[in-house]
């Protein structure tokens, strides 16, 4: 169990570029999620996926971004058109929908994206 | 919607205190409440999880206990020690259908202990 690692750590974009970010989950883990998180705030809920299927979506996550997770395995977050408002620490998070209240989310690293 | 609040945002401590996060909630139908802990720059580290069942969880020094009918969670810190400064965040998952997956979290309160 190595965790859930994000690809790349860091990003730095100029405003109007697109970007797409990585996660790869814990293997075995059958959902993931993906959180955004600006300084001083705690982490706000964007998407999440059980297997390949997107099953919400929050409205902080406008046409300008998409997720997938194509094969239920590793999910990508892509941002079109980025704005400085974007800026914030992008997290992932993977859990084993076990039917049961015992279920745990476990977070990455994080990509940091710095708009300019 | 629910929301989550943390009090304090902010708590300095000398090495060795004992010492209690506080965490409400708005919406007592909880599916599940987790600490996390953060340090600075870092994801999330998952400390504790207890049920909607459960009163409290026990994690070495860390204890945790759930309330659900007053909204509130604590976090007990024993024997504080330098190695715990870090980002303490309570985060909640509702038990509403359309929206069973996500949590929702407080600010956190930010720790500091010192030697």
């Amino acid at each position: 169990d190595t965790g859930v690692s994000q690809d790349p750590r860091h990003k730095i974009t100029k405003r109007g570029q697109n970007v797409t970010f990585r996660c790869d989950p814990i293997s075995e883990h059958n959902r993931l999620y993906w959180y955004r998180q600006t300084l001083g705030q705690g982490p706000e809920f964007l998407t999440y996926f059980q297997n390949e299927a997107q099953l919400e979506k929050s409205r902080l996550l406008s046409d300008r971004f998409s997720a997938e997770r194509p094969k239920g395995s590793f999910s990508t977050l892509e941002i079109q058109r980025t704005e400085q408002g974007d800026s914030a620490m992008y997290l992932c998070a993977s859990s084993w929908a076990s039917g049961g209240s015992d279920e745990t989310q476990y977070f990455g690293p994080g990509t940091r994206l710095l708009v300019l | 919607k629910q929301e989550v609040t943390q009090i304090p945002a902010a708590l300095s401590v000398p090495e060795g205190e004992n010492l209690v996060l506080n965490c409400s909630f708005t919406d007592s139908a909880i599916y599940n409440l987790q600490w996390f802990r953060q340090d600075p720059g870092k994801g999330l580290t998952s400390l504790l999880l207890i049920q909607s069942s459960q009163r409290e969880q026990t994690s070495g020094r860390l204890n945790a206990s759930l309330d659900k009918s007053s909204g509130r969670s604590t976090l007990y810190i024993a024997a504080s020690q330098p190695g715990d400064s870090a980002t303490y965040l309570c985060a909640v998952r509702v038990d509403r259908g359309s929206t069973l997956g996500r949590l929702y979290f407080g600010r956190g309160t930010q720790l500091t202990v010192w030697p």
